[in-house]
Parts: C-alpha cells; sequence; structure tokens
C-alpha cells in the first residue's frame, strides 16, 4: 500500500465549478498534511496545511482533514483557468519530522 | 531573494559517468532534501539532511551520494548514473524539519541518461 494515495485524475472542470481532490494516508499517527500546487514545469508550492481535524479555508481554498478516516482533501471553489495544475497531497511522517511523503497528484484543468 | 537555486537545468549524460548536482539556498535553512519526480510515482524522496554534517536516506538512495559541509549547499552526487535514473530532480528546503514548516523548492534539474 502507498503511503499517500491520491485520485489520479485527470479532473476537468467547468470555470466557476467547484473542483474536489482527495487524498488518503497510511500511517495513522500522521499529524501534518500539505497541499502543494505544481504548474506544468515549474516547482512545487504549497497552497495549504492543515494539522487538525476539520477545515480550514484560506480564499477559494478549503482543506478538510479526518484523521479517523485517515482522509484529507482540497475543495477549490470557484475555480478559474489558472487553477489548472496538478495538486499534490503531502503527510509528515508521525516518527520522523524530516520525512515527508508525496502523492502522485492529481491534474486538474479547468475549462473556460 | 529567497530561494533555492539548482544547477543544472538540464542535464544529458551517458551511463556510468559521474556527475553532481548543486543546490545551495540562502535562507539560512537547517533542512535539506532531495526528491526526484516520475510520471505516476510523484516526488519520492532521496536523502534528506538535517544540519551539517547531518544527512540519512529517503525512500529511494540507492545509487546517489549526498553531503552537506556547509549549511546553504547540498550536492546531490550520482556516481556510476544509470538509464533508470533519468528523471526529474528537486532540492526543497526548510527551516526546521517538515512537521511545520513548508518546502521551498528549487527549478528542478531534468537529467537524461542513455
Amino acid at each position: 500500500q502507498k503511503e499517500v494515495e491520491q485520485n489520479s485524475g485527470p479532473l476537468s472542470v467547468p470555470e466557476g465549478a467547484i473542483a474536489s481532490l482527495n487524498c488518503t494516508y497510511s500511517d495513522r499517527g500522521s499529524q501534518s498534511f500539505f497541499w502543494y500546487r505544481q504548474y506544468s514545469g515549474k516547482s512545487p508550492e504549497l497552497i495549504m496545511s492543515i494539522y487538525s481535524n476539520g477545515d480550514k479555508e484560506d480564499g477559494r481554498f478549503t482543506a478538510q482533514l479526518n484523521k479517523a478516516s485517515q482522509y484529507v482533501s482540497l475543495l477549490i471553489r470557484d475555480s478559474q483557468p489558472s487553477d489548472s495544475a496538478t495538486y499534490l497531497c503531502a503527510v509528515n511522517s508521525r516518527s520522523n519530522d524530516y520525512k515527508l511523503s508525496f502523492g502522485a497528484g492529481t491534474t486538474v484543468t479547468v475549462r473556460a | 531573494e529567497a530561494q533555492v537555486t539548482q544547477n543544472p537545468r538540464y542535464l544529458i549524460t551517458v551511463t556510468g559517468k559521474k556527475l553532481t548536482v548543486t543546490c545551495s539556498q540562502n535562507m539560512n535553512h537547517e533542512y535539506m532534501s532531495w526528491y526526484r519526480q516520475d510520471p505516476g510515482l510523484g516526488l519520492r524522496q532521496i536523502y534528506y539532511s538535517m544540519n551539517v554534517e547531518v544527512t540519512d536516506k529517503g525512500d529511494v538512495p540507492e545509487g546517489y551520494k549526498v553531503s552537506r559541509k556547509e549549511k546553504r549547499n547540498f550536492p546531490l552526487i550520482l556516481e556510476s548514473p544509470s538509464p533508470n535514473q533519468t528523471s526529474l530532480y528537486f532540492c526543497a528546503s526548510s527551516p526546521t524539519g517538515t512537521g511545520n514548516s513548508p518546502l521551498h523548492f528549487g527549478n528542478g534539474t531534468r537529467l537524461t541518461v542513455t
């Protein structure tokens, strides 16, 4: 079983719609969760971090964490063409603060 | 400008010819790490360093070496590259570990081994 799994996509949504990205992880004791965005040919950049169960909102982005279900999601509201990118879920190891595991990513395309 | 600088951006080499990819950060970060990115596999950690002279293996360390003689530099060394090391490589840094700090990534190095 992979440590971090994401829905493989690609995910295509119309402009203005909500894009929903999902991620599950295997290390039950993980405490830190991140979403990175990666445009084609570019390096990843952090867009959200979440540490507690529940929702965390930042502008059009909402991260949701459910540790009991080992599940973290990212919602992109009012999707814009500029949101077209690959979104990477990353989970910090419970036993090693220096190990960050990434999912394979979900590619999102926002149709104008 | 705060940044992580990798060189070169593109590298084509032949099997067995030793190479080094350099990484430097100007943010006085303690933690640095190397990842490789392959289609369908995402980012996989190769090696990381918690501070000067302190390094440890990540998930895919075979065929790679690193060193951390200075805080700002963390070079990745391929002693005898093979075609399965063809990949996109990213260096990253953060103030301390990965638990509460975001990673700052370099621009990447695309390596092709023929």
